[in-house]
């Protein structure tokens, strides 16, 4: 069974510019979790999607980041304009159901460099 | 704030000892807590979980110790490999909104370096 795969593995921006990672869940993985680590520091929790739906944003930056997964299936995470601060590993995980009692099984991560 | 937080950001230990990775969390309302390992270039990998009604919990090769008196998780590694060279993350669930929605929280990781 494949992996949460995720894209692209690395990318270099210029601060301004637009960014869009990809996320490919677990078949049949309702839930869907995207978190970034910023350098040095711990990982966090951006969101949450259950299926289409946004079941948790409290994570999420500010309104330059927006996150979509139409149809239930991938998500993708646009940054835009993209700022320094951005820089980090953002991970994506996925679940079959939610709770605790559910492994999140996560992605690989996509390094974004802003610079 | 809610935090979880690392005594110590890098450990070196030779090959074949044991290693004691330490986790100190803030939220006492906690009651599931997970290490996870990463690995370079891949994403934290689950290797085992503590509810907060048990002190202890055994893997193969690994033990979960909890306190919940101090907030004090650690990881034991027994035998220490050259594969378990990774960094470790402490984390747990935090509810929220009357327990309609959980987030896991991380701590920063810890650096384990296994020496041959």
């Amino acid at each position: 069974e494949a992996g949460v795969t995720q894209f692209p593995s690395h990318s270099v921006i210029e601060k301004g510019q637009t960014v869009t990672l990809r996320c490919d869940p677990i078949s049949g993985h309702d839930n869907l979790y995207w978190y970034r680590r910023v350098m040095g520091k711990e990982i966090k929790f951006l969101l949450h999607f259950v299926k289409e739906s946004k079941q948790d944003e409290s994570g999420m930056p500010n309104n330059r980041f927006l996150a979509e997964r139409t149809g239930g299936t991938y998500s993708t995470l646009k940054v835009q304009p993209a700022e320094l601060e951005d820089s980090g590993v953002y991970f994506c995980a996925s679940s079959h159901l939610g709770g605790p009692d559910n492994e999140q099984f996560f992605g690989p991560g996509t390094r974004l460099t802003v610079l | 704030g809610e935090s979880v937080g690392l005594h110590l950001p890098t450990l070196s230990v030779q090959e074949g000892d044991n290693s004691i990775i330490n986790c100190a969390y803030s939220n006492s309302a906690s009651d599931y807590f997970i290490w996870y390992k990463q690995e370079s270039g891949k994403g934290p990998q689950f290797i085992i979980d503590i509810r907060s009604n048990m002190d202890k919990r055994q893997g193969q090769r690994v033990t979960v110790l909890l306190n919940k008196t101090v907030k004090h998780l650690s990881l034991q590694i027994a035998a220490t490999q050259p594969g378990d060279s990774a960094v470790y993350f402490c984390a747990y669930y935090l509810w929220y909104s009357g327990g309609s929605n959980y987030k896991l929280t991380f701590g920063k990781g810890t650096l384990l370096t296994v020496n041959p």
